[in-house]
């Protein structure tokens, strides 16, 4: 079956504006999560939804940061006045349900370059 | 808080050698730790899920221990080859975290020589 899909697969952005990064995951999964991997780093956690709620964001790193799940799919990542050092790779996991012992499946994220 | 280190950050070695990535962890409450692959520019490919109750996993040329008493995992490639080339990552949810978010170390990168 499909996997985790990330759109798009490239964003080039000019500091200040606005980003939009779609996450759409396995089918039938409950719990979705956003990563962000900078150069040279292993993935860092941003947020993670049980269902449609945002059931922790304790990784986002500031309040330019916003992520919703409106049907419990597919995913949103919204970063407002975007600065240079938000450039990363974003990845998006899903799991079939919530909990430790449950497998995440990886996305190909999204490389987002702020010029 | 947990933490995972990943050593060495680097490795090269010639075509047909065996190897070990070595992954250590400072609080042994995980659920399980997975490896995972990562070729230049692109996302995570899962290679092996250890769940904690186990000792190891094998698939194929890889096989990945765990001792969560010592805090530490390892992969072992058995008889590498140039497309083994990639960084290697480990990971583990920590139930310190409520929301079994995976902690991840910075990587291995390997290098097989032809």
């Amino acid at each position: 079956g499909a996997g985790v899909s990330q759109t798009p697969s490239n964003k080039v952005t000019e500091k200040g504006k606005y980003v939009e990064l779609r996450c759409d995951p396995i089918s039938g999964h409950t719990a979705l999560y956003w990563y962000r991997q900078s150069l040279g780093q292993g993935p860092e956690f941003l947020i993670y939804f049980q269902g449609t709620g945002a059931a922790d964001d304790s990784g986002l790193p500031n309040d330019r940061f916003f992520a919703v799940r409106p049907e419990g799919s597919v995913s949103t990542l919204k970063i407002q006045r975007t600065e240079r050092g938000d450039s990363a790779v974003y990845l998006c996991a899903s799991s079939l349900r919530p909990g430790g012992y449950n497998e995440q499946f990886f996305g190909p994220g999204t490389r987002l370059t702020v010029l | 808080k947990q933490e995972v280190t990943q050593i060495p950050a680097a490795l090269s070695v010639p075509e047909g050698e065996n190897l070990v990535l070595n992954c250590s962890f400072t609080d042994s409450a995980i659920y399980n730790l997975q490896w995972f692959r990562q070729d230049p520019g692109k996302g995570l490919t899962s290679l092996l899920l250890i769940q904690s109750s186990q000792r190891e996993q094998t698939s194929g040329r890889l096989n990945a221990s765990l001792d969560k008493s010592s805090g530490r995992s390892t992969l072992y490639i058995a008889a590498s080859q140039p497309g083994d080339s990639a960084t290697y990552l480990c990971a583990a949810p920590w139930s310190g975290a409520g929301s079994y978010q995976l902690t991840f170390g910075k990587g291995t990168k390997l290098s097989v020589i032809p």
